[in-house]
């Protein structure tokens, strides 16, 4: 069955430095999503993008996140300063019609020192 | 805005006994529910998608039942086994809206 890769599994980076964290959904899904878990707390909502556009995005996604599908296949987060709160899990999703499930990746967990 | 809630928040049974997980949302203009399943420190592996006009879903011993009216859903695990534990998490797509939005959890142990 198809699935949702994340890389790297963990990312351990230094305060102020950027990370960019990558994923390959499903190849005919057209929506795409990034969501992070904070330990012990609910997963949330950060970005969703569509036809190469951020179609939504929530409070927590401010000038420092981006993201980016550069090839057509890879889907980008990128966080350019990074800061100890973006400690989490972040994890990708994807989905192709609309009456269908959310497919997750397993995650990258990204540890800010 | 759309609020989740899942009680309880842990839940521990022996072997065999059937599971019964809750979940409640506040505004019952959605478009599906989602369960999923996620083991610890791992992603998350979708259970069961309930489409706001159906009334429930199977899958295997797997049960989900929708009440959309009263803002409810129902994960109904047949038979639980230790392998079943987990933490169970409902998520709710609103209409017109792409993305979901979680509850918090209910962690589930099935003792042997």
């Amino acid at each position: 069955e198809p699935e949702v890769t994340q890389t790297p599994s963990h990312q351990v980076t230094q305060m102020g430095q950027e990370v960019i964290l990558r994923c390959v959904p499903i190849s005919n899904h057209l929506y795409f999503y990034w969501y992070r878990q904070i330990l012990g707390q609910k997963v949330e909502f950060l970005v969703s993008f569509y036809n190469n556009e951020i179609s939504e995005k929530s409070e927590i996604f401010d000038d420092q996140f981006s993201v980016e599908r550069p090839d057509g296949s890879n889907f980008t987060l990128k966080i350019r300063s990074t800061k100890l709160e973006d400690s989490a899990m972040y994890f990708c999703a994807s989905l192709g019609q609309h009456n269908q499930p959310q497919h997750f990746g397993d995650g990258t967990r990204l540890s800010i020192l | 805005k759309q609020e989740v809630t899942q009680i309880p928040a842990a839940l521990s049974v022996p072997e065999g006994e059937n599971l019964v997980l809750n979940c409640s949302f506040t505004d019952s203009a959605i478009y599906n529910l989602q369960w999923f399943r996620q083991d610890p420190g791992k992603g998350l592996t979708s259970l069961l998608l309930i489409q706001s006009s159906q009334r429930e879903q199977t899958s295997g011993r797997l049960n989900a039942s929708l009440d959309k009216s009263s803002g409810r859903s129902t994960l109904y695990i047949a038979a639980s086994q230790p392998g079943d534990s987990a933490t169970y998490l409902c998520a709710v797509r609103p209409t017109g809206d792409y993305k979901l939005s979680f509850g918090a959890g209910t962690t589930v142990t099935v003792r042997a």
